[in-house]
């Protein structure tokens, strides 16, 4: 099983504002990043350190942490939103990563 | 520009083993250290081990420990994956992606560039 809980869906309507969680002790430890799937394609980094995002990446994404729960939020999604996501950070000892289960976004 | 390209999709029967590369270009290689994930269809990322660019020190999943073997070549600036014992359950995309720990010394860390995956189809 994961050490890094996600839910598997969720969905939110088009133009408003969504947050995907991601839950675990090492958390209250380690930094997470988040990633961004589209179907057939690589994963691709949205955010990172909790805060950070990439250049390239729309400011429409955020993230925050506190204690054992990070979380990704979309303020104002977009259709091309629709992706599975996962967080990733270390293990409770540090030493090996982890990724999460993966929450499906749904754009309705 | 950072490209790290694998190679082709292979066919594997079960018992069988497959070399994965990730052949790395546009920074220096011996800087980063290269992870392996795993994604059966449909399923979930997961990981599978690294090596460091430097040094060549590995680490792997408590889950795949004894049956992958991680490498690389600074000549090549390549990554290897080795995965032995192939079952059907192997089955999946394999991509190498790029650590970087940003800012340097931060514990910060991010998969910065992807490989392009690499399809495994182990089938009797």
């Amino acid at each position: 099983s994961s050490e890094l809980t996600q839910d598997p869906a969720v969905s939110v309507a088009l133009g408003q504002t969504v947050r995907i969680t991601c839950q675990g002790d090492s958390l209250r430890r380690y930094f997470v990043s988040w990633y961004q799937q589209k179907p057939g394609q690589a994963p691709v980094v949205v955010m990172y350190g909790e805060t950070n995002r990439p250049s390239g990446v729309p400011d429409r994404f955020s993230g925050s942490s506190s204690g054992m729960t990070s979380s990704l939020t979309i303020t104002g999604a977009q259709a091309e939103d629709e992706a599975d996501y996962y967080c990733c950070s270390r293990d409770s000892n540090g030493d090996r990563v982890v990724f999460g289960g993966g929450t499906k976004l749904t754009v309705l | 520009q950072v490209q790290l390209v694998q190679s082709g999709a292979e066919v594997k029967k079960p018992g069988a083993s497959v070399r994965v590369s990730c052949k790395t270009s546009g920074y220096t290689f011996t800087t980063y250290s290269v992870h392996w994930v795993r994604q059966a269809p449909g399923q979930r990322l997961e990981w599978m081990g690294c090596v460091n660019g430097a040094n060549g020190y590995t680490k792997y999943s408590q889950k795949f420990q004894g049956r992958v073997t991680i490498t690389r070549d600074t000549s090549a600036t390549t990554a290897y994956l080795d995965v032995g014992s192939l079952r059907s359950e192997d089955t999946a995309i394999f991509y190498c992606a790029r650590e970087r720990e940003l800012p340097r010394g931060s514990g910060i860390y991010l998969f910065d560039y992807w490989g392009q995956g690499t399809l495994v189809t182990v089938s009797s």
